[in-house]
């Protein structure tokens, strides 16, 4: 089975620390993501890599960085967290399988800052 | 920049009875997704549409795509409980297979 791991189920920070969600991935799949997920707003593409080291930001960027050190891990930082984002993270890795790509998501960090 | 289009929102329907979600998108892709998501729960796919005219079906679930019309549809037929759960469609685009999302459409079976 592919699996997809998410470090916390559910988080609490203060606004202002650094936050870092940690996601790693099995399957030896080269393109991970984050998103987040808000009510109404469906999914929300942060950033994601495609390779080790390397990074492209998605829709919605601004306070958010990213790292890939090593192909399995994708780390999502919050470098000074603020209330907005408060949210649900998913991280997903897209490989292949029969017949084109699909994505598998991990549980999910449900992300409270105060 | 590409939008993906859910309708409806929200649907309320009562168990046996048919209905379709849609999905519209804005540009050009030949990959859709489809995903089921339980409150609380990640997301959970339920079907991988790569091609003009494709259909799968799985139970009571039957996804098609339409690329000429940028519309895919996600037909449920005869409902039961077990089907209450937001479903999101998503188009890739890009080498590396990025995902943009649809807002989602709540469904809730009543008894």
């Amino acid at each position: 089975d592919v699996k997809v791991t998410q470090s916390s189920r559910y988080l609490v920070k203060r606004t202002g620390e650094k936050v870092f969600l940690e996601c790693v991935q099995d399957m030896d799949h080269e393109n991970m993501f984050w998103y987040r997920q808000d009510p109404g707003l469906g999914l929300r593409l942060i950033y994601f890599s495609y390779d080790v080291k390397m990074k492209e930001k998605g829709d919605i960027p601004e306070g958010y960085s990213v790292s890939r050190e090593k192909k399995e891990r994708f780390s999502l930082i919050l470098e000074s967290a603020s209330t907005n984002q408060t949210s649900m993270y998913l991280c997903a890795s897209i490989g292949l399988v029969a017949g084109g790509t699909e994505a598998f998501f991990g549980q999910g960090t449900r992300l409270t800052v105060v | 920049e590409l939008k993906v289009e859910q309708n409806p929102l929200f649907l309320s329907m009562q168990e046996g009875k048919n209905y379709t979600i849609y999905c519209n998108y804005s540009t050009t892709s030949d990959r859709l997704y489809w995903y089921r998501q339980d409150p609380g729960k990640s997301l959970e796919s339920l079907f991988v549409l790569l091609s003009n005219g494709a259909v799968k079906q799985e139970g009571r679930l039957m996804a098609s795509l339409d690329t000429k019309a940028r519309l895919s549809t996600l037909h449920i037929t005869a409902a039961v409980h077990d089907l209450s759960a937001t479903y999101f469609c998503a188009v890739g685009t890009g080498t590396a297979s990025k995902l943009t999302f649809g807002t989602g459409t709540r469904l809730q079976v009543t008894l």
